[in-house]
């Protein structure tokens, strides 16, 4: 079965630093392009990075500098370094994966996890 | 990177159709064709409907359908049914390798 399933998340003081994972099975992380998007409480859905399968990484601006995506090619795992957090970072963090395409991906999310919850307070 | 503009909600009976409107700019809806719509129940894992304006995933009813117009998209569920009732979120790929998601939209089923 096709799965995303995050971990790590907690309470956590503002200006600390929290390591969320993203465990998945039924396909290869390496060969995917695979995102964080998270969702504040009561908010809506906002997009946080992107790693393609061949490394590149990119950042939503209001992370750039704080945040660090990564994966484990050996774990199959996503990972999502938070450093520096505020506030407003206090949010459900959904994985998901990229619907792939015959040549390439298209531009939308065809597999999510199930959440995990960051809370950014002192 | 502003969310794009939806609005906050819609309602409509069994059977009647509705319509979620999705408005950006030329940055993004109005600049690709890459369009995606998603479902989320409470406390759910949201849930891939229509991407690429208008194509659905195997799966998805065809009652549901995408459609765009300049920098507007629309989602449009016909036959509405008691489980459409959730929150629908458009997404558009922005440029530069980013992703900008709409404010969301809440469907109550009267």
């Amino acid at each position: 079965e096709v799965q995303l399933v995050e971990s790590g998340g907690g309470l956590i003081q503002p200006g600390g630093s929290l390591r969320l994972s993203c465990a998945a099975s039924g396909f290869t992380v390496s060969s995917n392009y695979m995102s964080w998007v998270r969702q504040a409480p009561g908010k809506g859905l906002e997009w946080v990075s992107v790693i393609y399968s061949g490394g590149n990484t990119y950042y939503a601006d209001s992370v750039k500098g704080r945040f660090t995506i990564s994966r484990d090619n050996s774990e199959n795992t996503l990972s999502l370094q938070m450093n520096s957090l505020r506030a407003e970072d206090t949010a459900v963090y959904y994985c998901a994966r990229y619907l792939k395409a015959v040549a390439g991906f298209f531009h939308a999310f065809d597999i999510w996890g199930q959440g995990t919850i960051v809370t950014v307070s002192s | 990177q502003s969310a794009l503009t939806q609005p906050r909600s819609v309602s409509g009976s069994p059977g009647q159709s509705v319509t979620i409107s999705c408005t950006g700019t030329s940055s993004d809806v109005g600049g690709y064709n890459s369009v995606s719509w998603y479902q989320q129940h409470p406390g759910k894992a949201p849930k891939l409907m229509i991407y690429d304006v208008n194509k659905r995933p195997s799966g998805v009813p065809d009652r549901f359908s995408g459609s765009k117009s300049g920098n507007t998209a629309s989602l449009t569920i016909s036959g509405l049914q008691a489980e459409d009732e959730a929150d629908y979120y458009c997404c558009s790929f922005a440029g530069s390798y980013t992703w900008v998601f709409g404010g969301g939209t809440k469907l109550t089923v009267l």
